[in-house]
């Protein structure tokens, strides 16, 4: 069975600190792995990663993909109040160029603490 | 970017009644909608793949009969809620692809919408 994990479930952090979190995952035919933030209603998309390797950084935020060892991780340096929020890791298992149906796994998200 | 709105954003019902929520793709056209559910503290779970002309495709375990979907037109989807109980009380969230501009494929969502079966 396709499977998302995310660890920690919940972390609670200073400002100023900075986290990492952890996604891994058991996917029949990946094709990639999207950060989401959800705060008080719909999540709001990061990043999206389908290469392994390489870093995309967003201001604060950076995420990688490894592949190989089928896990992200998303990072968040020098921590703000406004970073508290569900982060939630999504792998997309669609398969083909022509196929548009979606086959999202979602974990179960990080719950994210900030601490003034 | 793209955006997808969804109404209501709250509503209140009576048990029993029926609620129809609707997901729209503001500026772009999505051939292809999702709904999910989320319960309080936990992860969204998809219930169904909106399909535009064509049927939904529902998870297992969702019931067809009780979350109509109807996807008449490529930037309309809705949901409705049949016969709403107590236990249909949640967050649905529904979600769209752009694919029509070339972008990545991300999903947009959303609002999302709350609701309460008295």
């Amino acid at each position: 069975e396709d499977k998302v994990v995310q660890s920690p479930l919940s972390l609670v952090v200073h400002e100023g600190d900075t986290v990492t979190l952890n996604c891994s995952y058991e996917v029949t035919n990946f094709r990639s792995l999207l950060w989401y933030k959800q705060e008080k209603k719909a999540p709001t998309f990061l990043f999206m990663l389908t290469s392994s390797g390489i870093e995309k950084k967003s201001g604060r935020l950076s995420s990688i993909l490894d592949k190989k060892e089928l896990f992200s991780i998303l990072n968040i340096t020098a921590t703000q109040t406004g970073d508290s929020a569900v982060y939630l890791c999504a792998v997309d298992r669609s398969g083909g160029v022509d196929n548009y149906g979606q086959n999202f796994v979602f974990g179960p998200g990080t719950r994210l603490s900030v601490l003034p | 970017g793209a955006v997808v709105s969804q109404h209501p954003s709250w509503v209140i019902c009576k048990s029993g009644t029926s609620v129809k929520i609707e997901c729209r793709s503001l500026d772009f056209q999505a051939t292809t909608m999702f709904w999910y559910r989320q319960f309080p503290k936990q992860s969204l779970m998809l219930m169904a793949t909106s399909n535009e002309g064509s049927k939904a495709t529902y998870e297992q375990g969702v019931e067809k009969d009780k979350f109509l979907i109807n996807h008449a037109s490529l930037t309309l989807s809705t949901l409705t809620v049949t016969s709403a109980h107590p236990e249909d009380s949640s967050f649905y969230i529904c979600s769209a692809r752009d694919f029509t501009r070339g972008s990545t494929g991300e999903l947009f969502f959303g609002e999302g919408s709350r609701l309460t079966v008295l």
